[in-house]
């Protein structure tokens, strides 16, 4: 079975621009969460996005925002980048039962500069 | 609300000794604890997980954690470190509140560091 993949692994953007990371999640798997891990805040939630909808949705601005595809593969986006959103931006997919454990992608190492 | 800690920023073992990894938890209801490790600029690898039933779990590459609701911990152990166990671990909870079931609560992280 394929792992979560994310694509791009790397990204330098400039402060004010915007960027788009990419998720494809293990195959039948519905749930995909994403974090941010930043050395000073650790992991922090970002949201979850089940069969299309957003389930849940952690503590940040309104410029981070996702969405979920019909084959599940999810995409966020975060726009007027900031240098503080430079981060690991970490993809998980999981089962639909809680008891599963969540399978974490390489991530997406963002660079704002 | 749920929380993890993890009260150790770092550990140190000599290889072949056995470790441990602390974690503590606060949470409403039955706990779904989880075990990652991190290797730098890489993702999160599964080690183990405690839903239910013995308190003893094993997990992937010689890891055990054991649950002990009294003293609400999930720590991590291994009975001989080696050097290659050395990385990040996170200890996390399920936020199962409201029925979500996809969001984890990790605590800060604990970097092993095993010498030679």
């Amino acid at each position: 079975k394929a792992g979560v993949t994310q694509t791009p692994r790397y990204l330098i953007k400039t402060r004010g621009q915007q960027v788009t990371l990419s998720c494809s999640p293990i195959s039948g798997h519905r749930s995909v969460s994403w974090y941010q891990q930043t050395p000073g805040q650790g992991l922090q939630f970002l949201f979850e996005y089940f069969s299309e909808t957003q389930r849940n949705k952690g503590n940040f601005p309104g410029r981070f925002s996702g969405r979920q595809f019909s084959n599940s593969r999810s995409e966020m986006n975060v726009s007027t980048l900031e240098l503080g959103d430079s981060a690991l931006y970490l993809c998980a997919s999981s089962a639909e039962t809680a008891n599963t454990e969540a399978f974490f992608g390489q991530g997406t190492r963002l660079t704002v500069v | 609300a749920q929380s993890v800690a993890q009260p150790e920023d770092q550990v140190n073992v000599a290889e072949g000794n056995p470790l441990t990894v602390k974690c503590t938890y606060s949470v409403s209801g039955n706990p779904y604890l989880f075990w990652y490790v991190q290797y730098p600029n890489r993702g999160l690898q599964f080690l183990l997980k405690y839903i239910t039933g013995d308190n003893l779990v094993k997990g992937s590459y010689g890891f055990e954690a054991e649950f002990n609701k009294s003293q609400t911990s999930f720590h991590l152990k291994k009975p001989s470190a080696l050097v290659s166990d050395s990385a990040l671990y996170f200890c996390a909870v399920r936020d199962i509140g409201s029925g979500n079931t996809g969001k984890l609560i990790f605590g800060q992280g604990t970097t092993l560091q095993v010498k030679p």
